[in-house]
């Protein structure tokens, strides 16, 4: 078993729904989570960041975070076409440790 | 956030030859930089940790006589690719980790655009 599990989709979408991406994970140490979003042939681009449990939200982006379940999500809402990226999600125990990632799901939102 | 550059950001050698690329952070001291490489849809793999003014620490599986990895300063790190050889195409991205403020303990780490490497 991974430690880090996530659904590598595609996920496709019209533009303007409301998309949820997750990823379990199975180190209930993992204090630190991460969302990153990847363009084709760039590098990743840090979109939330959340320690320990609770919602955070930025503009469109909603990331949650629930250690009990050891499960974390990110929801976009009223998706775009410029959304369309792989998303990974990563994790991390604290300072010292390495980032974990998911597989990634690549997202296509059509116009 | 913060910035994390990368040079080349592509380029293509023949095989037996070496390949350096340089990850620098432009607006933060990175005490800390990563290196990873990315595969067609798959996710990063961590090759190696590399502290500035130390040794790096490599993944399982990674040859450290292949893969020379010198952090000189806070903001520079670089991975030399030794006599590539076409398995050796992928992308390599790095990454930096800011310094947590004191008594948050969090931090966050950035990634740089990416490197794609062609050996034929």
């Amino acid at each position: 078993q991974k430690e880090v599990e996530q659904d590598p989709g595609p996920l496709s979408v019209p533009e303007g729904a409301i998309v949820s991406l997750n990823c379990t994970y199975s180190n209930s140490a993992f204090q630190y989570f991460m969302w990153y979003r990847q363009y084709s042939r760039k590098g990743p681009e840090l979109l939330m960041y959340t320690y320990s449990s609770g919602n955070k939200e930025d503009g469109r982006f909603t990331a949650q975070v629930d250690k009990s379940s050891k499960y974390i999500s990110l929801f976009i809402r009223d998706s775009q076409p410029s959304d369309s990226a792989n998303y990974l999600c990563a994790m991390s125990a604290g300072y010292g440790n390495k980032l974990v990632f998911g597989a990634g799901t690549i997202l296509r939102v059509k116009s | 956030g913060a910035v994390v550059s990368q040079h080349p950001s592509w380029v293509i050698c023949k095989s037996g030859t070496s390949v350096k690329i340089e990850c620098r952070s432009l607006d933060f001291q990175a005490t800390t930089m990563f290196w990873y490489r990315q595969f067609p849809k798959q996710s990063l793999m961590l090759m190696a940790t590399s502290n500035e003014g130390s040794k790096a620490t490599y993944e399982q599986g990674v040859e450290k006589d292949k893969f020379l990895i010198n952090h000189a300063s806070l903001t520079l790190s670089t991975l030399t690719v030794t006599s590539a050889h076409p398995e050796d195409s992928s992308f390599y991205i790095c990454s930096a980790r800011v310094l947590p403020a004191t008594g948050t303990g969090t931090y966050e780490q950035y990634f740089g655009p990416g490197t794609r490497l062609t050996v034929t």
